[in-house]
């Protein structure tokens, strides 16, 4: 059984630039969110994705973007990039409605991707 | 004052002591509480969810306390491969409430 899994492990990038991070959710789940972990701190929830909809977003700007597949895959874009984006991108699954209440159910993380901004 | 906060940490402990780590949280409306295990350089990984009842699972019990909005691990006869962060996550979804995870609290387990 595949845990969650990310794309790519490490990247990095220059400031204005562009990037697409990639998740494969766990086998039989439908639910993803995305998540920023800077150095020392723990992770702070950018949006959730459920039916290919954007569910639930934190207080991230516009400059942060997603999109989920039918094949519950998604996919975290980050625009005009500064050094503070500079962080590990989490993704964690989970099946919708288990605990009965949207956002609330158990979450799995993939392993991450490592974005270093110069 | 932060949504979810954690005691700072670290805890440093011999092999074979019980540590309790301690975490409030801020909105009544909170509706679902876990403690995740993060190695270093590694993702955060479920301990176990926490319930009003308690939860016990081994050597680690979790404590939630409604009222005083409270959650709690404990951690009993700890060993080398417990050192680890230990994150604190609340969860809800009224009036937009979203996943909130602390700090989290640093330990190390020392022989």
């Amino acid at each position: 059984d595949a845990g969650v899994t990310q794309s790519p492990t490490h990247l990095i990038k220059t400031r204005g630039q562009q990037v697409t991070l990639r998740c494969s959710p766990k086998s039989g789940h439908d639910t993803v969110s995305w998540y920023q972990q800077a150095l020392g701190q723990g992770p702070q929830f950018i949006f959730q994705y459920y039916e290919e909809e954007e569910r639930q977003r934190g207080n991230f700007p516009d400059r942060f973007s997603g999109h989920q597949f039918p094949n519950y895959s998604s996919e975290l874009n980050v625009n005009a990039l500064w050094l503070g984006d500079s962080a590990l991108y989490l993704c964690a699954s989970s099946i919708h409605g288990t605990s009965g209440r949207m956002g609330t159910d158990t979450q799995y993380f993939g392993p991450g991707t490592r974005l270093t901004v110069l | 004052r932060k949504e979810v906060e954690q005691d700072p940490g670290p805890f440093n402990v011999p092999e074979g002591a019980t540590v309790a780590f301690n975490c409030t949280y801020s909105n009544s409306a909170s509706q679902s509480f876990f403690w995740y295990r993060q190695d270093c350089r590694k993702e955060p990984k479920l301990l176990m969810s926490v319930y009003s009842s308690g939860n016990e699972d081994g050597r680690f019990t979790a404590q939630l306390n409604r009222a005083s909005q409270y959650i709690s691990l404990l951690i009993r006869d700890s060993k080398l491969s417990d050192s680890a962060t230990y994150l604190c996550v609340v969860t809800g979804n009224t009036g937009g409430f979203k996943t909130i995870f602390g700090a989290g609290t640093r330990l190390f387990v020392k022989a």
